[in-house]
């Protein structure tokens, strides 16, 4: 159990294009999803957090005009880098946590695969 | 920020051997993970600690969650080739956001 699904896996395109990734959970309704970036050796730094019909959170500094977080069901949150530049060229990871079993304990969160964004 | 301190960074051990990566963190947290990162990968659960002094199991790996809240430890014992990755610590707050380790990258040789 506990599936989370992450597409595509890597995208390769212009400087100027938008790029859309998608992130759902397989087995679980999900209230809350986040968004991470990792770059090459380096730890997952957390982007935002995805409410389920509500605005994302954006940590600090995360410009929320150029990673649009869209969460309009309990099993899908969308991802959408704004006319992406190199920059922005990265490896980005959604994770979710089931917000409805009820075992007394928080659920952890489950990572999806990641997606390589290469932007040229 | 929070920020947590995980080591070591790397490992280079022989099959066989035990391995053991530890995380502190400056603040507490409320429930300690550790997971497991192929490359081009996301990261994979291995174990989840809720309450302090809680140790637990996962076939050969053992985690503890520190009395204090504020550190963990995980052991590998007799390591396979398999084991290869980059384990990373991850402290979940009561916002159950997560701050991540440094993330230990271990090598297991034949």
């Amino acid at each position: 159990g506990a599936v989370v699904s992450q597409h595509p896996s890597r995208v390769i395109c212009k400087s100027g294009t938008s790029v859309k990734i998608e992130c759902r959970s397989l087995d679980f309704q999900a209230t809350t999803m986040f968004w991470y970036r990792q770059f090459p050796k380096k730890s997952l730094m957390l982007m935002a957090t995805s409410n389920e019909g509500s605005k994302a959170t954006y940590e600090q500094g995360v410009e929320k005009d150029k990673f649009l977080i869209n969460h309009a069901s309990l099993t899908l949150s969308t991802l959408t880098v704004t006319s992406a530049h190199p920059e922005d060229s990265s490896f980005y990871i959604c994770s979710a946590r089931d917000g409805f079993t009820g075992t007394g304990r928080d659920q952890p969160q489950h990572f999806g695969d990641g997606t390589r964004l290469s932007i040229l | 920020g929070q920020q947590l301190n995980q080591s070591p960074q790397s490992m280079f051990i022989q099959e066989g051997e035990d391995v053991s990566m530890n995380c502190t963190s400056s603040s507490i947290f409320n429930t300690w993970l550790w997971y497991k990162q192929e490359p081009g990968e996301g990261p994979v659960l291995l174990i989840a600690l809720y309450k302090a002094g809680e140790l637990t199991s996962n076939g050969r790996l053992t985690a503890q969650f520190g009395i204090t809240r504020k550190d963990s430890f995980l052991n590998i014992s007799a390591s396979i080739p398999s084991d290869v990755g980059i384990y990373f610590c991850a402290g979940q707050s009561s916002a159950r956001q997560l701050t991540f380790g440094s993330g230990t990258q271990l090598t297991v040789l034949p």
